[in-house]
């Protein structure tokens, strides 16, 4: 079966760091993706890595290990702004079947 | 910035009867998709589409869907006799590449069924 894990929930502190971890089990891997969703809105991509290694994209980066089924999200310098639910998702097959973890929602606190 | 816009941003309907979502892709994108979201609950995939027919498509997607891209700009998603269950967010995505990663997803639509 597909399975993606990742924390209900995490709390942090503005202008702290932190890094939210998501496992996954698929019957296929072609990439993974984070995506950020706020209350009542659509997601909004954040990232993708496709090979092992960190992607940096400004405060954000990702980190995928393929043979270890393990991605995290490593927020810096964290803004109130930043308070949102944090989507993990695979993309399966090469046709683009994606599927997502149940978020993790972020507290920021002030 | 170019961005894929759906209507109708909210949907009321009774149990058994038809709905039809819109969305429109950005424009030179080839690759469309559906997902719905559940209140509270996670983004699930429904359909993908390229090249006017389905590429892949979920357990979820049954006879009761259905997919067209009837011009070239509009990709729609219907329902043919609602149920209870189908009530939540129905997003559209596009992409100009799969393998490029990224998918740019509309506002969606919030489908209500009484």
């Amino acid at each position: 079966g597909q399975n993606i894990d990742q924390p209900t929930e995490m709390t942090a502190t503005e202008g702290a760091i932190v890094q939210i971890n998501c496992t996954y089990q698929t019957s296929g891997f072609n990439g993974l993706f984070w995506y950020q969703q706020h209350a009542g809105e659509a997601p909004t991509f954040l990232s993708y890595n496709v090979l092992d290694g960190l992607e940096e994209k400004g405060r954000f980066s990702s980190f995928l290990s393929r043979s270890k089924g393990y991605s995290y999200l490593l927020l810096k310098e964290l803004q109130m702004k930043d308070s949102a639910s944090y989507l993990c998702a695979v993309r399966c097959t090469r046709d683009d079947k994606i599927i997502f973890g149940k978020g993790t929602r972020l507290h920021i606190l002030p | 910035e170019p961005e894929v816009t759906q209507t109708p941003s909210h949907q009321v309907t009774q149990m058994g009867q038809e709905v039809i979502l819109r969305c429109v892709p950005i424009s030179n994108h080839l690759y469309f998709y559906w997902y719905r979201q559940i209140l509270g609950q996670k983004v699930e995939f429904l359909v993908s589409f390229y090249n006017n027919e389905i590429s892949e498509k979920s357990e979820i997607f049954d006879d009761q869907f259905s997919v067209e891209r009837p011009d070239g700009s509009n990709f729609t998603l219907k329902i043919r006799s609602t149920k209870l269950e189908d009530s939540a967010m129905y997003f559209c995505a596009s992409s100009e590449d799969p393998a490029g990663g990224e998918q740019f997803f509309g506002p969606g639509t919030r489908l209500t069924v009484l």
